[in-house]
């Protein structure tokens, strides 16, 4: 059973760029799936930022593309999220999260615990 | 962008009630739709799939259905482990998106 475990800064100053990285257990990155982030402001909605499949094709929310980049590392089993020029509206809990890609269209299987991100000065 | 759109936004219950919740798609999303259950400070957990396909260890008592662009979350009686925010989320097309949520809260 595929484990993913998100770690990064809880702060971030506005106009900075957020990171933050996956790590995939139980599993290799390298399998079918396609690696996801989702974030939830305090108390809203889910939100999908985006996806990539270990060869590195990418899929975005066109809402944040222009400030999104993912990619994957396989020799550490893990993927990542910057986000940049963040602003306060960019504060809440990223999660990762995994879908099956053996097949087109699948749901989320697989989420992460979640960690709180604040854009503050 | 696909809209997914829930009601009611709260239900208030009580254990042993049915619970219908609703979702529906601004445009047919055939049956390209999975519901999650989350509690407060966790993570999402997938709960439905594919509109009325049940997630292996899910309680029968959870049951969906519908198509095109309207489908229906049921839990036929409500348990106390039950209440909780209920999300739709499409997988149709890009991008994925979630409904507002149901939080189903205690009567």
């Amino acid at each position: 059973q595929v484990q993913l475990q998100e770690s990064g800064p809880g702060l971030v100053k506005p106009s900075g760029t957020l990171s933050l990285t996956c790590a995939v257990s139980g599993g290799s990155i390298s399998s079918t799936n396609w690696w996801s982030w989702v974030r939830q402001p305090p108390g809203k909605g889910l939100e999908w930022i985006g996806e990539i499949y270990h060869s590195g094709s990418t899929n975005y929310n066109p809402s944040l593309k222009s400030r999104v980049t993912i990619s994957v590392d396989k020799s550490k089993n893990q993927f990542s999220l910057r986000l940049s020029s963040v602003t306060a509206a960019d504060t809440a809990v990223y999660y990762c999260a995994s879908r099956n890609g053996e097949v087109l269209l699948t749901s989320f299987d697989f989420w992460g615990q979640g960690t709180l991100v604040t854009v503050s000065s | 962008d696909i809209q997914m759109t829930q009601s009611p936004s709260t239900l208030s219950a009580s254990v042993g009630d049915r619970v219908t919740i609703t979702c529906r798609a601004s445009q047919s999303i055939s049956s390209w739709l999975a519901w999650y259950q989350q509690k407060p400070g966790k993570a999402p957990k997938i709960m439905i799939y594919k509109a009325s396909s049940l997630e292996s260890g899910v309680p029968s008592r959870f049951s969906g259905s519908g198509s095109g662009t309207e489908f229906t979350l049921t839990i036929s009686s409500l348990q106390p482990d039950d209440f909780a925010t209920y999300y739709c989320q499409q997988y149709n097309s890009y991008p994925w998106t979630f409904g507002q949520g149901t939080k189903v809260e205690i009567k």
